[in-house]
Formats: structure tokens, C-alpha cells, sequence
């Protein structure tokens, strides 16, 4: 069935590095992603999104870039700190389905080695 | 921000018994998604709760094991019934309250041990 899952299951980076996160979808119908972050003993936290119209959307330290020819989302963390150690989640939502309603990927464990 | 509590926050349960755990949300909501997170795994949605409707289950989850009530616009409860260790699992609650308009807010979650 349609499903969104992760190429790695866990990444370890130095601090100061940057990380990328990445995230394979494979329903075409999906025009809504969201990343998340998900810190031990506490629910997801929302960290970006962006649309199926765009393919870069930059936060604060954080970007995301969509490639939907391939069906693959990343998300880039600048100068990765200590406190970005969590699991990350990509997840979407497809155009005519529930608001709020997500399909998550398998997650990311990243860990930040001072 | 929007806020989203859940109680408990955590629980020990005997097999056979059942927990129902709730979760309020800090303003009304059309919609709001319960779903589960095994040890170790991602998130699975279990049902959306609509105020005025039965919730509405997905596959694999169905009413007899996880009874759902929505009696108003900022409150839900979920119960899990007649438990087993497979029930081992965070519980976590989630509404679209972010500034996007299909962004899911999450509450705490619940962490239920089934012994």
C-alpha cells in the first residue's frame, strides 16, 4: 500500500556538522509534508513543511527540499547542535484527505557527538 | 500556541482490564486523531474522532477494542479494552491546529505498560 518511510534508520554526527535527514514517499497523491521532531518521553513537535508546489522551504537552521520526480524528501539541519539529538519523522497528507491526518515515515534516530 | 494534554501521562495495567485516556485540547477542533506508537516504531493512526459522529477507525483498529467518545469540540478520550502486553504502547492524540491549516499538534502522549 502507499506508505512514506526513511533510507536510514540512525545517524550520528559531530557537532557543528550539518545532518541530513532523508525520507522516500510513494504516494503521488500526497501534496502536503511535514517534519517532526520527537525528543525521548514527549509527542512529535513540528519543525517545517511544505507543499507539493515547492521544492525548498528554509527555517530557522532547518531546510526542507522536495523532489517529487523521484518522491523523496530531506531535511537539512545547519550546525547541528547537542539538543537536535531526537528522532525525526517525515510525514504527509494528500490533497482530499483529513486535515491533521499523517501518514508517518519509520523515523530517523539522529545523535549529536560533542 | 495552541496546547494539547493528555492524562495519564503514563500507566501500568493488568492484562484483561482497560484504560481509557483523555485528551484536551485548548480550542475547539473539528477533528481530532488518536494514534499509536509501538516501542521503538512510528506512528500508526488508529481513528479520527469527530464531534457529533462516530469516530471513524483504520484498518486493523476497530470500535470493540478502542471505544471512542468526542462530546464536545476540545475533548476526546480513547479506550483501550480487555488489554494485553501487545497493547504496550505511547498513545498519543493529535488535532490540525498549526498555522497551516493540515498541520497535526500533538499532545504529550500516554506511555501504557500491559503486564
Amino acid at each position: 500500500g502507499e506508505s512514506v518511510g526513511l533510507h536510514l534508520p540512525t545517524l550520528s554526527v559531530q557537532e557543528g556538522d550539518n545532518s541530513i535527514i532523508n525520507c522516500a514517499y510513494s504516494n503521488s497523491a500526497s501534496d502536503y509534508f511535514i517534519w517532526y521532531k520527537q525528543e525521548s518521553g514527549k509527542g512529535p513537535q513540528f519543525i517545517i513543511d511544505i507543499r507539493s508546489n515547492m521544492d525548498k522551504r528554509q527555517g530557522q537552521r532547518v531546510t526542507v527540499l522536495l523532489n517529487k520526480t523521484v518522491k523523496h524528501l530531506s531535511l537539512q539541519i545547519a550546525a547541528t547542535q547537542p539538543g537536535d539529538s531526537a528522532v525525526y519523522f517525515c510525514a504527509e497528507n494528500s490533497y482530499g484527505g483529513s486535515q491533521g491526518n499523517l501518514i508517518f515515515g519509520k523515523g530517523t534516530k539522529l545523535s549529536v557527538k560533542p | 500556541s495552541a496546547v494539547i494534554s493528555q492524562k495519564p501521562s503514563r500507566d501500568i495495567c493488568q492484562r484483561g482490564t482497560s484504560l481509557t485516556i483523555q485528551c484536551q485540547v485548548d480550542s475547539q477542533v473539528t477533528m481530532m486523531f488518536w494514534y499509536r506508537q509501538q516501542p521503538g516504531q512510528s506512528l500508526t493512526l488508529i481513528a479520527t474522532a469527530n464531534q457529533g459522529s462516530e469516530a471513524t477507525y483504520e484498518s486493523g483498529f476497530v470500535i470493540d477494542k478502542f471505544p471512542i467518545s468526542r462530546p464536545n469540540l476540545t475533548f476526546s478520550t480513547l479506550t483501550v479494552s480487555n488489554m494485553s502486553p501487545e497493547d504496550s504502547s505511547i498513545y498519543l492524540c493529535s488535532a490540525p491546529l498549526g498555522t497551516s491549516g493540515r498541520e497535526a499538534i500533538f499532545g504529550p502522549g500516554t506511555r501504557l505498560t500491559v503486564l
